[in-house]
């Protein structure tokens, strides 16, 4: 079954504390690896899609690469207003379904 | 920028009564979904649409749950008789190709 899991759970930085989160999945034939952000009481915001191996994209603080096994979102110097919930979600086969990672709870202290 | 937006932002209602969700997709967009996310858990998929017919839906999509693009703009979520599980937020989302935008979502609460 296809699986998608989120490091950690939670997450406390200090401002400026740089550091990395994982999302690891088995899955057969990824078509797309997506990271969204969710603020409470919020839809998902998009983020980055991610199609292969090696593939790295990058937006403000934030850096999103992926291997075959996993990806990471790396946040370089954050800020109080990065802290939200950080969700995974792999695309597979022929399906354009998506399977969500439970996410990454981060709180960014000033 | 274009966005999903949904209808209503909250709703509250009665066990075994029928809810209808309402989402305006992007208006470029040629796939729909239908997602929710039961407090404290994870999104989980509910329903694709294309070409003005589901092409795919989960476990979770038993008879009770049915979508429909009555018109050009709207998609729309029905819950035929609602159980006190199923209360949720419950989001829509829209893409062009893989990626996928999602609306602010809608807050049911069955009581």
């Amino acid at each position: 079954e296809d699986q998608v899991t989120q490091s950690p759970e939670a997450l406390r930085l200090q401002e400026g504390e740089s550091s990395s989160l994982n999302c690891s999945y088995t899955v057969s034939g990824l078509r797309g690896l997506f990271w969204y952000r969710q603020d409470p009481g919020k839809g998902p915001e998009f983020l980055f899609t991610l199609y292969s191996a090696g593939e790295e994209k990058e937006k403000e603080r934030l850096k999103a690469t992926l291997t075959k096994k996993e990806s990471f979102l790396h946040i370089t110097a954050p800020k109080p207003e990065d802290s939200a919930t950080y969700l995974c979600a792999v695309q597979a086969g022929n399906n354009n379904d998506m399977r969500f990672g439970a996410g990454t709870r981060l709180t960014v202290k000033p | 920028e274009p966005e999903v937006t949904q209808t209503p932002s909250h709703q509250v209602t009665q066990m075994g009564q029928e809810v209808i969700l309402r989402c305006v997709p992007i208006s470029n967009h040629l796939y729909f979904y239908w997602y929710r996310q039961i407090l404290g858990q994870k999104v989980e998929f509910l329903v694709s649409f294309y070409n003005n017919e589901i092409s795919e839906k989960s476990e979770i999509f038993d008879d009770q749950f049915s979508v429909e693009r009555p018109d050009g703009s709207n998609f729309t979520l029905k819950i035929r008789s609602t159980k006190l599980e199923d209360s949720a937020m419950y989001f829509c989302a829209s893409s062009e190709l893989r990626t996928q935008y999602f609306g602010p979502g809608t807050r049911l609460l069955v009581l």
